[in-house]
């Protein structure tokens, strides 16, 4: 399809534990976000990617959270050592444009699950 | 402090009523954008509907509007003649520049009502 997709699905995990979760985006679209949300909340700001370079990486909690996107496209997001805290469904989005007007189109989720 | 404000944690609505979810949002910059997305169970992000800050007229989009007082910095969405499907979830947005920064709200649970 067109959209934006997210590997894998689901991802269970036990503490302490290596991740990636990887993001390809809309064909074209230059920037991509990742955000995390938790049961009940909205979706949380991680890191925004213009092209390759992460152009605002803010978001992420700790020095255990990395993400890459090498080639301007696929992105990669990787959890060192996780927590149970870690525990959430991560939402990467694309867009054509970074301007303020531009809507992010939404992948439909990886579930995180720390044991 | 919070960039975006729902604070409704939960709607119902009769079927073919129409409803309104409330927004505030807080920003300094003169330049932003207003979003709304709704999330079925599904898990799925849809967009909805967008306000530009220097739009002078409200948004629309079928038989979604977007209620927006710029002074009052609130961007209400109004949901037209309710149907059983828009039963999901629903969060305001915020985009702001130059860092492109993304806000979320909290959401608002909506039930429509047969």
């Amino acid at each position: 399809g067109a959209g934006v997709s997210q590997t894998p699905s689901n991802k269970v995990t036990e503490k302490g534990k290596y991740v990636e979760l990887r993001c390809d985006p809309i064909s074209g679209h230059t920037a991509l976000y990742w955000y995390r949300q938790s049961l009940g909340q909205g979706p949380e700001f991680l890191i925004y990617f213009q092209g390759t370079g992460a152009a605002d990486d803010s978001g992420l909690p700790n020095d255990r959270f990395f993400a890459v996107r090498p080639e301007g496209s696929v992105s990669t997001l990787k959890i060192q050592r996780t927590e149970r805290g870690d525990s959430a469904v991560y939402l990467c989005a694309s867009s054509s444009l970074a301007g303020v007007g531009n809507e992010q189109f939404f992948g439909p989720g990886t579930r995180l699950t720390v044991l | 402090a919070q960039k975006i404000t729902q604070t409704q944690p939960g709607m119902f609505v009769q079927e073919k009523e129409a409803v309104t979810l409330d927004c505030t949002y807080d920003t300094s910059d003169q330049s932003y954008g207003l979003f709304w997305y709704k999330q079925p169970s599904s898990g799925e992000m849809i967009f909805l509907i967008y306000q530009g800050s220097y739009d002078e007229q409200n948004a629309t989009e079928g038989r979604y509007s977007l209620n927006f007082q710029k002074a009052r910095k609130s961007a209400n969405l109004v949901i037209s003649a309710s149907q059983l499907g828009d039963s999901a979830m629903y969060f305001c947005a915020m985009r702001e520049g130059p860092r492109n920064q993304f806000y979320f709200g909290t959401g608002t649970s909506l039930t429509v009502i047969p």
